[in-house]
C-alpha cells in the first residue's frame, strides 16, 4: 500500500513570498497533521485535519494556513515567506480515533532566501 | 497540556552495547507513546507506540520500550547496537482527546562506534 506522498521535496522561494505545500495520505486515512522541523526549535506542530475540519491548531502565526480536501489530501501554505520559516515541513498521515499511528512523509525542505 | 523531555541530545556506543535512549512525558490524560527514528533528508519512521494493554512493548529492529506510569517513562532499549542504528530518535506523544496531535521531544542524535 502507498506511503505518505509529500510535494514537492525541494522548494527555494524569495523573502516575501507564498508557497503551497501538499500531502497525500496514506489511502483510508482521515487525518493529516503537519509539523516543522528546524535545528533550533525541533519539532513544532503545525495544525491537524480530521475529515476535512481543522482539530487542532499549534501556535504559528495567521501566516501557516492548511486545509483538507474530501479526498484527504492536504495542503499548507505559507505567505509572506520570512527567513525564519526555512525548515522540513513533514506531513503525518492518521487512520482515526481507533487507529492512532502516525506515518510520515519523506518532508518538503523549503529555503526561503 | 503535555510535554516530553529526553535525557541527553547525544549518545554514543559501541556495536553490540546496549542502547538506552531516555524518555520522560507529562500528561494531565492517559497518554498515547511512540518512538519515531529519523535518518539524515527522511521523514520519521515509527519504532513503537504505547497505546493501551501491555506496558512492555516489542518494535521493529529490535528495539522495545517500557510504559512506567509511575516515573511517567518510556524509556527505549536495544539489547545490542548496529551501524545501522545510527540517526536521531526522538520520543513523542499524543492522547485520547488529542490523537492527531504529537508533542515531540527534542530528540536523541546516536553514534555507533565500531
Amino acid at each position: 500500500k502507498a506511503g505518505v506522498t509529500q510535494t514537492p521535496r525541494y522548494l527555494i522561494k524569495t523573502r516575501g513570498q507564498q508557497v503551497t505545500l501538499s500531502c497525500s495520505p496514506i489511502s483510508g486515512h482521515r487525518s493529516v497533521s503537519w509539523y516543522q522541523q528546524t535545528p533550533g526549535q525541533g519539532l513544532q506542530f503545525l495544525f491537524e485535519y480530521f475529515s476535512e475540519t481543522q482539530r487542532n491548531k499549534g501556535n504559528f502565526p495567521g501566516r501557516f494556513s492548511g486545509r483538507q480536501f474530501s479526498n484527504s489530501r492536504s495542503e499548507m501554505n505559507v505567505s509572506t515567506l520570512e527567513l525564519g520559516d526555512s525548515a522540513l515541513y513533514l506531513c503525518a498521515s492518521i487512520g482515526g480515533p481507533g487507529n492512532t499511528e502516525a506515518f510520515f512523509g519523506q518532508g518538503t525542505r523549503l529555503t526561503v532566501v | 497540556a503535555q510535554s516530553v523531555t529526553q535525557l541527553g541530545s547525544h549518545v554514543s556506543v559501541s556495536e553490540g552495547a546496549l542502547v538506552l535512549l531516555r524518555c520522560n512525558y507529562s500528561s494531565s490524560v492517559p497518554p498515547y507513546l511512540f518512538w519515531y527514528v529519523q535518518y539524515p533528508n527522511q521523514g520519521l519512521q515509527l519504532l513503537l507506540k504505547y497505546t493501551t494493554g501491555a506496558t512492555l512493548v516489542k518494535g521493529i529492529n529490535g528495539f522495545e520500550a517500557e510504559f512506567k506510569k509511575s516515573e511517567t517513562s518510556f524509556h527505549l532499549t536495544k539489547p545490542s547496537a548496529h551501524m545501522s542504528d545510527a540517526a536521531e530518535y526522538f520520543c513523542a506523544v499524543s492522547s485520547t482527546d488529542s490523537w492527531g496531535k504529537l508533542q515531540f521531544g527534542a530528540g536523541t542524535q546516536v553514534v555507533v562506534t565500531p
